[in-house]
């Protein structure tokens, strides 16, 4: 499939080793903060989301932290896997009226064997 | 179960000319969402269809239009094209009107040339 990490910001990761991805975000009315995975040729994956109430959530091997004071969002993958690789992309969910997600600037996550 | 289908999964048109795409939301889904999706960038809302009426819209031009059927499906009309409407297509389903739960298909690629 045709890749969609072109001039991405590019983050290389051993195996094994765990992964930080940052991003910024800028509203600050949005009530769910979410990170989605995209595979090459594929749509986006949801993985994980935040209630903008809290500052970390836990999943299988993910982590997401949320600094509103700074509007800054990340998410931590332990023990990263070949499979982990793909681009990966912030969001905001807004509250109230129709809902809809904004998808910030995505990284791309490569993953060294 | 299926997930969310769309079609074509390719596509080349010709400046000027109209396409449209479609999209099959998940059983029992009743809200379908449109976004684009420019090459290293992440996707960009178009629409939300939710029981057959358009709900939200976001800042594209007139030339894009979409429409929901009974059976929940819909189509992404886009006519007189340009050479930046070149991008990945995405259609996500979700049960209710809201972003939660969004299941994003493989997407359209639309070449224009």
């Amino acid at each position: 499939g045709e890749s969609v990490g072109l001039h991405l910001p590019t983050l290389s990761v051993q195996e094994g080793d765990n992964s930080i991805i940052n991003c910024a975000y800028s509203n600050s009315a949005s009530d769910y903060f979410i990170w989605y995975k995209q595979e090459s040729g594929k749509g986006p994956q949801f993985i994980i989301d935040i209630r903008s109430n809290m500052d970390k959530r836990q999943g299988q091997r993910v982590t997401v932290l949320l600094n509103k004071t700074v509007k800054h969002l990340s998410l931590q993958i332990a023990a990263t896997q070949p499979g982990d690789s793909a681009v990966y992309f912030c969001a905001e969910r807004n509250s109230g009226g129709y809902q809809k997600v904004t998808f910030g600037t995505g990284t791309k996550l490569q993953v060294i064997p | 179960d299926a997930g969310v289908t769309q079609s074509p999964t390719h596509l080349i048109k010709t400046r000027g000319q109209q396409v449209t795409l479609r999209c099959s939301p998940i059983s029992g889904h009743k809200s379908v969402s449109w976004y684009q999706q420019v090459l290293g960038q992440g996707p960009q809302f178009i629409f939300q269809y939710y029981e057959k009426e358009e709900r939200g819209r976001g800042n594209f031009p007139d030339r894009f239009s979409a429409r929901q059927f009974p059976n929940y499906s819909s189509e992404l009309n886009v006519n007189a094209l340009l050479l930046g409407d070149s991008a990945l297509y995405l259609c996500a389903s979700s049960l209710a009107g809201s972003a939660y739960g969004y299941t994003f298909g493989s997407g359209t690629r639309l070449t224009v040339v």
